[in-house]
C-alpha cells in the first residue's frame, strides 16, 4: 500500500543547531515529494518540492531536502535553526497516475535559544 | 493575490444539524480537495475534484459530501455531524497534474457538540 511514514513525532533543537526531518514513502516508483510547515494557527506553507532532476532541491526559508531512491526518503535538513521555524512539518507524496496527495503524521519542531 | 478562501473559519454546532463548509478559489485551478487534520494523524483526505461534475472519495469520505458545479467553489457538506467529526478542516487547490503546488485555504476549526 501507498504510504508516508514520518518517524519522529517531535524533535528539539537549540537555536543555531542543525536540522533534519525524516520522511519516508512506500511506493514502486517515484512519486512527487513535497515539504510543507504549518506555524500555529495558520495554514499550510509549501517548503519546497521534488518530482525529478537533481535530488538535492532547495526551498524557502533556508531549508533543503535530498531525495534517495535507494532509501525511498526524502529528507528535510537546515543547517541552522531560527527560532521562527518552530511548528509544524508534513512531508507529502503525490503518486503517479493517482490525484492523491497522501500526507505523513507531522513533526513538531520546538527551538529552545 | 492567489488564495483558497474557506467560510466559516470557526464553527460550534450540535449533532444532526447540518452545516457547509465552502471552499472559492481564484486561480481557475482544476483540481480542488478538502483534508482533515487532527492530532497524530496528520492530513486526511476526504474528497477531491478533478474538474467540474467531478468528485472523487479520498480516504476518509464517510459522513461527507461535496459537490462542485462551479470550477472555482467546492463547498463540504456535512449532512448530520457527529462528534467524530471534531476536527480542523483545510481547503486546497491546484492546477493540473500532480507535480504542481497545493495551495491551502487557512482551515476551518470544527467542534460537533
Amino acid at each position: 500500500a501507498q504510504s508516508v511514514t514520518q518517524p519522529d513525532i517531535h524533535i528539539t533543537v537549540s537555536e543555531g543547531a542543525s536540522l533534519e526531518l525524516r520522511c519516508n514513502y512506500s511506493y514502486g516508483a517515484t512519486p512527487y515529494l513535497f515539504w510543507y510547515v504549518q506555524s500555529p494557527g495558520q495554514g499550510l506553507q509549501l517548503l519546497l518540492k521534488y518530482f525529478s532532476g537533481d535530488t538535492l532541491v532547495q526551498g524557502i526559508k533556508g531549508f533543503e531536502a535530498e531525495f534517495k531512491r535507494s532509501q525511498s526518503s526524502f529528507n528535510l535538513r537546515k543547517p541552522s535553526v531560527h527560532w521562527s521555524d518552530a511548528a509544524e512539518y508534513f512531508c507529502a507524496v503525490a503518486f503517479y497516475n493517482t490525484d492523491k496527495l497522501i500526507f505523513g503524521t507531522g513533526t513538531r519542531l520546538q527551538v529552545f535559544p | 493575490e492567489a488564495q483558497v478562501t474557506q467560510n466559516p473559519r470557526y464553527l460550534i454546532t450540535v449533532t444532526g444539524k447540518k452545516l457547509t463548509v465552502t471552499c472559492s478559489q481564484n486561480m481557475n485551478h482544476e483540481y480542488m480537495s478538502w483534508y482533515r487534520q487532527d492530532p497524530g494523524l496528520g492530513l486526511r483526505q476526504i474528497y477531491y475534484s478533478m474538474n467540474v461534475e467531478v468528485t472523487d472519495k479520498g480516504d476518509v469520505p464517510e459522513g461527507y459530501k461535496v459537490s462542485r458545479k462551479e470550477k472555482r467553489n467546492f463547498p463540504l457538506i456535512l449532512e448530520s455531524p457527529s462528534p467524530n467529526q471534531t476536527s480542523l478542516y483545510f481547503c486546497a487547490s491546484r492546477a493540473g497534474n500532480q507535480g504542481n503546488t497545493i495551495y491551502f485555504g487557512e482551515g476551518s476549526w470544527l467542534t460537533v457538540v
